[in-house]
């Protein structure tokens, strides 16, 4: 399995770039890395998605490194609303089994 | 709004019970991924399936069981339940067609165990 390592917690001020990197030592080659953003009692969202190099939308970053052995999601210029946990999620896009459980991802804070 | 519903929102209940949580995916969706979230914890996968079949398996325990039926809605049993039992339990749902494996969550099901 192709766990996942990512800070317990960050801390930023509003209008920051913010940078939250995760460790996956053991990724496979059919692999794809999400990122989901989970509000306290909500579902999580779905942010970015990516496999390889920098992928870009309308609200994040993923940056991965050519051996894909971590990935960076960058958040520009963060509000207090995107105080949240963030979840690494590396799994295959069919058939993931177990490869499905978030970790405990990334409590983000975000201050005035 | 994820398109996602679940029933009921709040479950308090007592030990040795057995409950029912149901999910109601996105329109055309045809995965549906059970997730159980404790205390502090991260989202522990239970259980996918897709058009009906159970397509991936994660640490589910044998007192929990789940189904989808012929319209894609599903239900997850948890049957003689225990105090740590009590969690958030999320459904998602996905389309599950090549290149497309996002997941829709669900608000969620709280479970109390008493």
């Amino acid at each position: 399995l192709a766990k996942t390592t990512q800070p317990i917690s960050m801390d930023s001020y509003e209008g920051q770039e913010v940078n939250i990197t995760c460790s996956h030592n053991n990724i496979a080659t059919n692999d794809y890395i999400t990122w989901y953003q989970q509000f306290p009692s909500q579902g999580p969202r779905f942010i970015i998605q990516g496999y390889k190099t920098k992928v870009t939308n309308e609200v994040a970053s993923l940056f991965i490194p050519a051996d894909r052995k971590s990935s960076t999601l960058s958040l520009p210029r963060v509000s207090l609303s995107d105080t949240a946990v963030y979840y690494c999620l590396v799994a295959p896009l069919t058939g993931g089994g177990n490869k499905l459980t978030f970790g405990t991802g990334t409590q983000l804070k975000v201050e005035l | 709004d994820s398109g996602v519903t679940q029933t009921p929102k709040h479950l308090i209940t007592a030990t040795g019970q057995r409950v029912t949580l149901r999910c109601s995916p996105r329109s055309g969706d045809l995965s549906v991924y059970w997730y159980q979230q404790s205390l502090d914890q991260g989202l522990q996968f239970l259980i996918q399936y897709y058009n009906g079949e159970e397509r991936a398996k994660g640490n589910i325990l044998e007192r929990f069981s789940a189904q989808q039926f012929p319209d894609l809605h599903s239900e997850l049993n948890l049957s003689s339940l225990e105090l740590g039992d009590s969690a958030l339990y999320f459904c998602a749902s996905s389309p599950n067609s090549p290149g497309d494996n996002e997941q829709f969550f669900g608000p969620g099901t709280r479970l109390t165990v008493l």
